[in-house]
Parts: structure tokens; sequence; C-alpha cells
């Protein structure tokens, strides 16, 4: 059975930083492309960013490129969601998504930016 | 970036009876490798979403057959032959054709 972890959410300061983290099972991990995907209270679905299996490709939405890094580490199946300089408007569920065209999804892990 | 259009935000439906969602792309969601992108989603309150079709017609194991979906180029719908009470939440629509990948606004069922 596919499982999907997140972890590392809270509640942080504008400005400060998270780590979130995402434990993978069940599947080859590294054969495949693994995604963040964030909604607002209330909002839709956003795509936040990709990263192949052997990282050779990683895309971000233009407006958090400059501040979020994803990375991955196929020895132990975890994909990481390192977000710098936190706004307010970043509060969002966080969820890690796999599998080919987003087959799988973890349950979420929430993220609220307020001082 | 590919805007993905859903033109309904709310769907009322009656249980038993049918109910179509449709998405628009900006652009055609036909891939250089021949395939097509469009894939739908559904998220019940307070739950992951969860993918229903891929690849425009392709339905997920486990998913009813009473789920369907169809299009070409840039219209595609999703179909449910006769709503039950458990397909209630919001659908969503996503492209992945072209970088970013892009979701529509979300069209939520309720039962009538």
């Amino acid at each position: 059975e596919v499982q999907l972890v997140e972890s590392g959410g809270g509640l942080v300061k504008p400005g400060g930083s998270l780590r979130l983290s995402c434990a993978a099972s069940g599947f080859t991990f590294s054969s495949y492309t693994m995604n963040w995907v964030r909604q607002a209270p209330g909002k839709g679905l956003e795509w936040v960013s990709s990263i192949t299996g052997n990282s050779t490709y990683i895309y971000y939405a233009d407006s958090l490129k400059a501040r979020f890094t994803v990375s991955r580490d196929n020895a132990k199946n975890s994909l990481y969601l390192q977000m710098n300089s936190l706004r307010a408007e970043d509060t969002s569920v966080y969820y890690c998504a796999g599998g080919n065209q987003i087959r799988f999804w973890g349950q979420g892990t929430l993220v609220t930016v307020s001082s | 970036d590919v805007v993905m259009t859903q033109s309904a935000l709310s769907l009322p439906v009656t249980l038993g009876q049918p109910a179509s969602i449709s998405c628009r792309s900006a652009q055609s969601l036909v891939h250089s490798d021949g395939n097509t992108y469009l894939n739908w989603f559904h998220q019940r309150p307070g739950q992951s979403p969860r993918r229903l079709i891929y690849k425009v017609s392709n339905r997920d194991s486990g998913v009813p057959d009473r789920f369907s979906g169809s299009g070409t180029g840039t219209d595609f719908t999703l179909k449910i032959n006769r709503v039950e009470a458990e397909d209630v939440g919001v659908y969503y629509c996503m492209q992945g054709t072209h970088w970013p990948i892009t979701f529509g606004q979300g069209t939520r069922l309720e039962i009538k």
C-alpha cells in the first residue's frame, strides 16, 4: 500500500523558515517525480514544486522560486521542502504527492504563518 | 501558465441523477509524445484529493465505473452516471502537459 506521510508543519512567524518532510513507502520512490501541492484555507489546489526521480529536473511555481527549495533523498525514500521568508499568504495545507500525473497524495501538513 | 477553467463553481445534483463537470484549457493539452495529460481529482470535505481519472479517460483502480472522462485538445468533461451521496465534494481538473502544472479552480458538487 502506498503511503505518503508529511511532517514538519506548524506555526511560524512571518519571515521565518520551516522544513517539511514526506516519508514515502509502498512504491519505488526513486522512479517517480514527486510534488508539493498546497491548499490555502477554503481555497483550491495550487502546485508548488516538482522534482524528478533522480533530481535532474526541478520545477517551481514562479512566485515561490526564490524562497522555496525542494529536494529528495532516495536512500531514505524522503521528499523535502525548505521554505524561507514565509509570508501570511503561505498559510496552507501542504501535500506531498507523487506517482505519474500525481497519482498518490499524503494527508497534508498545515503551515500557519502568523505573528 | 496554462489556465484551466471549470465553468461551474457549484453543481447541485439530485441523488441518482447524472452530473457533468466541464474543464477548458487555454491551450491544447496534447503533449509532444501524443498523450493528453488531463486528470481529474475528487476532494471530500476534510480529506486529501484523490485522483479519479488520468490522461482524459482512464479510471484509476477502485474508482466506480459511474465516473467517466472524455474530451480532446482543450475541452474536457467528467461525467457521473448516477450521483451517490459519497460523491459530494470538490472536483478539480489538472493539466500535466505543460510546466507548470495547473489546476482548475474546482467545482463543488452538492446534493439537492
